[in-house]
């Protein structure tokens, strides 16, 4: 089945410092990408949709500065938690898609993030 | 904007019974995806079952099937002869068709302990 690569797994480190967090379909072209971020105990929620070659679209209340996004190519996106605080604390987690309307998403399996 | 309700934060059943966990939606659309995730304490996103909302034959996969009532927009999951394995939250998640730039409405969960 197909596969979507997260890395890394869990990063902790020091607030102010700028984290980054790969996406990666390794047997199929993902043409959207999909970031959330999910609380203890929470449910998923939608930070932001990126398409192959284009900016990212963000949610309602999702600072673009504070994380940005790049989708540079169908297989690879990724995420940069800038300036990173205590409060960005969670878990972060992606999926792919192809284009083909009836596939589903695959969900790459998350970003533990702690900063301290 | 499409809403998910999942009334059931908790629910419990007993190794080998049978288990049925809630879900309805709020939508205007009349084509549509509706999918059921498992969240293992590992995190990962497991998908259980996926249903067209233009197929009136409900979804089976093994021991689970769903209940697809589109006209009540009700979505329920049934798990049979439950076991250990199935304890985890279970996310019920809608999607809007129409290539790959739509991303999962999902539920706030039911988390699902299995006792022996």
């Amino acid at each position: 089945g197909a596969v979507v690569s997260q890395h890394p797994s869990r990063v902790i480190c020091k607030s102010g410092t700028s984290v980054k967090i790969e996406c990666r379909s390794l047997d199929f072209q993902a043409t959207t990408m999909f970031w959330y971020r999910q609380f203890p105990k929470q449910s998923l929620m939608l930070m932001a949709t990126s398409n192959e070659g284009s900016k990212a679209t963000y949610e309602q209340g999702v600072e673009k500065d504070k994380f940005l996004i790049n989708h540079a190519s169908l297989t690879l996106s990724t995420l940069t938690v800038t300036s990173a605080h205590p409060e960005d604390s969670s878990f972060y987690i992606c999926s792919a898609k192809a284009q083909i309307d009836d596939q589903p998403q695959h969900f790459g399996d998350g970003t533990r993030l702690s900063i301290l | 904007a499409q809403t998910v309700t999942q009334s059931q934060p908790e629910m419990s059943v007993q190794e080998a019974e049978t288990v049925t966990l809630s879900c309805t939606y709020d939508t205007s659309e009349s084509d549509y995806y509706l999918f059921w995730y498992k969240q293992p304490p590992s995190r990962q996103m497991i998908l259980v079952i996926r249903q067209e909302a233009y197929k009136q034959q409900n979804a089976t996969e093994n021991r689970f099937s769903v209940n697809f009532q589109k006209a009540a927009k009700s979505f329920s999951l049934k798990i049979s002869d439950s076991q250990l394995g199935d304890a985890a939250m279970y996310f019920c998640a809608y999607r809007s068709p129409g290539g790959s730039g739509y991303a999962l409405n999902f539920g706030k969960g039911t988390s699902l302990l299995v006792t022996p």
